[in-house]
């Protein structure tokens, strides 16, 4: 059990650029979270995913964000055209059916 | 709208002493989580809280859960300085309950 893992931990980009991010959940782990924390919240839920299938999207959410989990493993989170606004912290969280969840250790994105 | 409020949102205590922690949440739910995060680190979970009147135990903290009232206490006996941490809890909604957290409270514990 190597823990839940993302990529890359900071990326730094220009206004209007794309980033894409991956997770790594734990291996048997079907369920898949991501969030976006900035300072002084807590995190807030951007969509979930049971096995490849995306069963909920944040209403918050831009049509900027989108993401995938092509073969119910890893998972990739892409935002267009980024925006100053989109600079926080990108957490990825996965479990088991009613087991605990596990957070990775985040994508740390800045915006310029 | 989903709301979870915590509060204090910092507190600063000395060792040894107790305190409590409130968490409000504003929509029926039973599951309530607790979790703990570093400075600058990722979020551990401490408890998950299934029904009304659970109690759970780990170390110096106690979480417990009273859905009539939508609230959910941690509860830190004999604080120790390695207890310093910022402490989440989140309410459980929907078919999948999707955790919708609360902004966090800020622990510092001094010697």
């Amino acid at each position: 059990d190597t823990g839940v893992s993302q990529d890359p931990r900071h990326k730094i980009t220009k206004r209007g650029q794309n980033v894409t991010f991956r997770c790594d959940p734990i291996s048997e782990h079907n369920r898949l979270y991501w969030y976006r924390q900035t300072l002084g919240q807590g995190p807030e839920f951007l969509t979930y995913f049971q096995n490849e299938a995306q069963l909920e999207k944040s209403r918050l959410l831009s049509d900027r964000f989108s993401a995938e989990r092509p073969k119910g493993s890893f998972s990739t989170l892409e935002i267009q055209r980024t925006e100053q606004g989109d600079s926080a912290m990108y957490l990825c969280a996965s479990r088991r059916p009613w087991g605990t969840q596990y957070f990775g250790p985040g994508t740390r994105l800045t915006v310029l | 709208e989903l709301k979870v409020e915590q509060n204090p949102l910092f507190l600063s205590m000395q060792e040894g002493k107790n305190y409590t922690i409130y968490c409000n949440y504003s929509t029926t739910s039973d599951r309530l989580y607790w979790y703990r995060q570093d400075p600058g680190k990722s979020l551990e979970s401490l408890f998950v809280l299934l029904s009304n009147g659970a109690v759970k135990q780990e170390g110096r903290l106690m979480a417990s859960l009273d859905t009539k009232a939508r609230l959910s206490t941690l509860h830190i006996t004999a604080a120790v300085h390695d207890l310093s941490a910022t402490y989440f809890c989140a309410f459980g909604s929907g078919g999948s309950y999707i955790p919708t957290f609360g902004r966090g409270t800020s622990l510092i514990v001094h010697p």
